[in-house]
């Protein structure tokens, strides 16, 4: 069944630095993979997806992620964070039926 | 585009009256509707999947006489949670997805508090 793990429970990161939020995946064809982001109390909005194609999917807010089939792994990045970029981030990958199954989540605090 | 709504955002309730929470698709038809559970800071678990017109199909554990579900039109489905108990204070958000699509649209969620 596919699933998706994120290690990270939570990550602390200075203003300005860069971020790293991993993602690993258990599917054996090419998964479809999501990155969404929930502000508390908050629904979910989607950063990016991948489906097919280039690796390196743009989204919104300055975020990036790769798609690593030999490493199973669809991290997600940003170069320079900001204060308002502290959330819950979850990955996502397509279920059976449609639905997404979700990561745990990886809650982001941002030092000033 | 693509806005999917509930209501209401936040409801409380006594033990053992229902609550109905609707979710609409304001500018697309959704031929199928996502209920997902959030409990606090955990993640989101499916619930159930409804198709327009049909019964919706319950995951493993949740309780179809307990969370009733309609998608009687092609932009609302409810989820009713009847006899509620204080274990089912939870944040639920509904999703949406357009027919031959795979890309789904959430909605705010709707935090319930049963006391």
């Amino acid at each position: 069944a596919q699933s998706v793990t994120q290690p990270d429970i939570h990550i602390t990161v200075s203003e300005g630095a860069s971020l790293e939020l991993r993602c690993n995946y258990s599917y054996g064809a090419t998964p479809y993979l999501f990155w969404y982001v929930q502000s508390p109390g908050q629904g979910l909005q989607l950063l990016l997806k991948y489906f097919s194609g280039d690796t390196l999917v743009q989204g919104i807010k300055g975020f990036e992620a790769e798609f690593k089939r030999s490493q199973s792994s669809f991290n997600l990045r940003k170069p320079s964070v900001h204060w308002s970029d502290a959330a819950e981030y979850f990955c996502a990958t397509g279920g059976s039926q449609g639905n997404l199954i979700f990561g745990k989540g990886t809650k982001l605090s941002v030092k000033p | 585009g693509a806005v999917v709504s509930q209501h209401p955002s936040w409801v409380i309730c006594k033990s053992g009256t229902s609550v109905k929470i609707e979710c609409r698709s304001l500018d697309f038809q959704a031929t199928t509707m996502f209920w997902y559970r959030q409990f606090p800071k955990q993640s989101l678990m499916l619930m159930a999947t409804s198709n327009e017109g049909s019964k919706a199909t319950y995951e493993q554990g949740v309780e179809k006489d307990k969370f009733l579900i309609n998608h009687a039109s092609l932009t609302l489905s409810t989820l009713t949670v009847t006899s509620a108990h204080p274990e089912d204070s939870s944040f639920y958000i509904c999703s949406a997805r357009a027919q031959s699509s795979y890309e789904q649209y959430f909605g705010p969620g709707t935090r319930l508090t049963v006391t």
